[in-house]
This record gives structure tokens, C-alpha cells and sequence, in this order.
């Protein structure tokens, strides 16, 4: 079954540092670019970071540019996101998704909840 | 970067009704847009790709028309499980811009 599983959400003072996990099964991870997603409570879709399939290329949305950082491992199927210097505004549900040049597969989200 | 507009926001219709979903890109994005469902709780879901391509396994009720700028979104015959959030999002240049959504309630 072709599956995208995130983990490692959870409550996290403003200030505080947060890293997702990605974890594919199902398909040739190594083989598609990769994105992380999220969306806050009662808003819409706000694309975060682009990962090429080898890690040449990466790109970050504005909101967390030089906060977070966007990473794989394809020997492990996985995909990661550091967050540093969170804040209110980062409080989401955090998706992963791979990139067919559209966003066919997705996890079911992890939820980060930065609060003091 | 490239702003999308979609409309309307909210959208109340009855079963059976065709339902119509317009997306606005700032600039042309040839037809590098994608459609999405997404209903409460759930991650969303690829309905259409490159403006006018059905995703496999989704009903031939949703389609998808369009290119540079205008596009639309439409579901021929509403049915009760269609009540979720609809995204365009273009797929031309990073970053990758999504639609504020369209939430789609039955009458």
C-alpha cells in the first residue's frame, strides 16, 4: 500500500525547536520530490518546503525561511522537517506530500501546537 | 509569487445540482493547476491535475477546464459525500500557491 506517515508533533513552548518525520512505503521514494504542507486551525493550505528527489533543491516558503529545514534520507524512506524558533503562528497540521507535479500522496498529519 | 483567487469561498447547493469552482492564477501558468478535496479531519485529496486530467479512481462527475489564467472547477451532479473543501493550487513555479478553498455545503 502506497502510505505517507507522519510523527513527531506535539506541544511546544514559542521559542522551541520541533522535528517531523516522514515515513514512505508503497513506492520508489528516492524517485519523487517531496513537500511539507500545513494548515492551521479553521484556515486553509499553506505550502511550507520543497525537497528535489536527490536534495539538490530546496526551496522554503517566506513564513519560515531560515527556521526551518527541510531534509531526506532516501536509504531510509523518509523525510524530515527542523523547526527552530517556532511560534504562535507555526501551530498547525503539518502534512507531508509527494510531488508528481501534483501532490498525489499524502500523510495524515501531524499536529503542532506552539503554546506557552 | 503567484497568487491564486479562487471563488466563491462557500458554496451551498442541492444533490444533483452541477456545481461550478472558479480559480483565478496572477499570472500564466499554462495548465499547471491541480484540484483537491479535502473533507473535515482528512488530509486533501488529488481530484485533478494539469487543469483537466481526472486522478484515477475519482468519479467522472469532477472535471476540470482551463489554462493560463482562468480556470474551473466542476462537479456535473452533486452528491452527499461531495460536501468537503476544494483547493486549486498551481504547480508552475515554486512556491507552490494553493487557493484560499471553496467549502462546499448541500441545501
Amino acid at each position: 500500500e502506497v502510505q505517507l506517515v507522519e510523527s513527531g508533533g506535539g506541544l511546544v513552548q514559542p521559542g522551541g525547536s520541533l522535528r517531523l518525520s516522514c515515513a514512505a512505503s508503497g513506492f520508489t521514494f528516492s524517485s519523487y520530490s517531496m513537500n511539507w504542507v500545513r494548515q492551521a486551525p479553521g484556515k486553509g493550505l499553506e505550502w511550507v518546503s520543497y525537497i528535489s528527489s536527490s536534495s539538490s533543491t530546496i526551496y522554503y516558503a517566506d513564513s519560515v525561511k531560515g527556521r526551518f529545514t527541510i531534509s531526506r534520507d532516501n536509504a531510509k524512506n523518509s523525510l524530515y522537517l527542523q523547526m527552530n524558533s517556532l511560534r504562535d503562528e507555526d501551530t498547525a497540521v503539518y502534512y507531508c506530500a509527494s510531488d508528481s507535479d501534483a501532490f498525489d500522496i499524502w500523510g495524515q498529519g501531524t499536529m503542532v501546537t506552539v503554546s506557552s | 509569487d503567484i497568487q491564486m483567487t479562487q471563488s466563491p469561498s462557500s458554496l451551498s447547493a442541492s444533490v444533483g445540482d452541477r456545481v461550478t469552482i472558479t480559480c483565478q492564477a496572477s499570472q500564466d501558468i499554462s495548465n499547471y493547476l491541480n484540484w483537491y478535496q479535502q473533507k473535515p479531519g482528512k488530509a486533501p485529496k488529488l481530484l485533478i491535475y494539469d487543469a483537466s486530467n481526472l486522478e484515477t479512481g475519482v468519479p467522472s462527475r469532477f472535471s476540470g477546464s482551463g489554462s493560463g489564467t482562468d480556470f474551473t472547477f466542476t462537479i456535473s451532479s452533486l452528491q452527499p459525500e461531495d460536501i468537503a473543501t476544494y483547493y486549486c493550487q498551481q504547480h508552475d513555479n515554486l512556491p507552490y500557491t494553493f487557493g484560499q478553498g471553496t467549502k462546499l455545503e448541500i441545501k
